[in-house]
């Protein structure tokens, strides 16, 4: 089945020491998404790719970066990770036109000690 | 940015009953799609319909429907004949037609299905 797969399920990181999330899909689609999610709140988009193309929101901090090699894996690096930083962190892809909905993985669970 | 607002943080409904979740969004756009995705616990988010904007008859999907009052800017959710794995967190989503890729999400609702 198609489906879009996130590595690994559950992380554990140390303070300031960088991490790195990976996802990757078999649904090739254009649009690959990446979201960070606190407990029973609303994911909340950091950045995500039309192919080639990076988009930053603007309130993600620079802390947060993300990589795609190609149009199947997409990246979430998190070089000096806080305690803030702890949360579930999503990846969705979608068909580039508006009318599709997303497609998520089931995520990667960040705790930061 | 688009706004989407869910104004029920938690429901809770009998099994077997019928529940509507609510959403209301600000655009100023004509033409975007809407959608109602469910997170259960521990477990990946999935859509459970879809409407487009300039559709005016309402999406369903079985037990699921929609009430879509697009000059109310408002998209409620039907869920009838609740089940157990019905139990989940529900968030209203929102997608531009013309601009950009992003999704707009509400803050969810949690909903409760007792047996």
């Amino acid at each position: 089945d198609a489906m879009v797969i996130q590595n690994p399920r559950y992380q554990v990181t140390q303070f300031g020491k960088p991490v790195t999330l990976s996802c990757s899909q078999t649904l090739n689609h254009n649009v690959m998404y990446w979201y960070q999610q606190k407990s029973s709140q609303a994911p909340k988009l950091l950045f995500h790719y039309y192919d080639k193309d990076f988009n930053n929101e603007a309130d993600t901090p620079d802390n947060f970066q993300s990589r795609r090699p190609n149009t199947s894996f997409c990246f979430l690096d998190i070089r000096s990770p806080g305690l803030g930083d702890a949360a579930m962190y999503l990846c969705a892809t979608s068909r580039g036109s508006s009318r599709y909905e997303q497609y998520f993985g089931p995520g990667t669970r960040l705790t930061v000690t | 940015a688009q706004t989407v607002t869910q104004s029920q943080p938690e429901m809770s409904v009998q099994e077997a009953e019928t529940v509507t979740l609510s959403c209301t969004y600000d655009t100023s756009e004509s033409d975007y799609y809407l959608f109602w995705y469910k997170q259960p616990p521990s477990r990946q988010m999935i859509l459970v319909i879809r409407q487009e904007a300039y559709k005016q008859q309402n999406a369903t999907e079985n037990r699921f429907s929609v009430n879509f009052q697009k000059a109310a800017k408002s998209f409620s959710l039907k869920i009838s004949d609740s089940q157990l794995g019905d139990a989940a967190m529900y968030f209203c989503a929102y997608r531009s037609a013309n601009t950009g890729n992003q999704f707009y999400f509400g803050t969810g609702t949690s909903l409760t299905v007792i047996p």
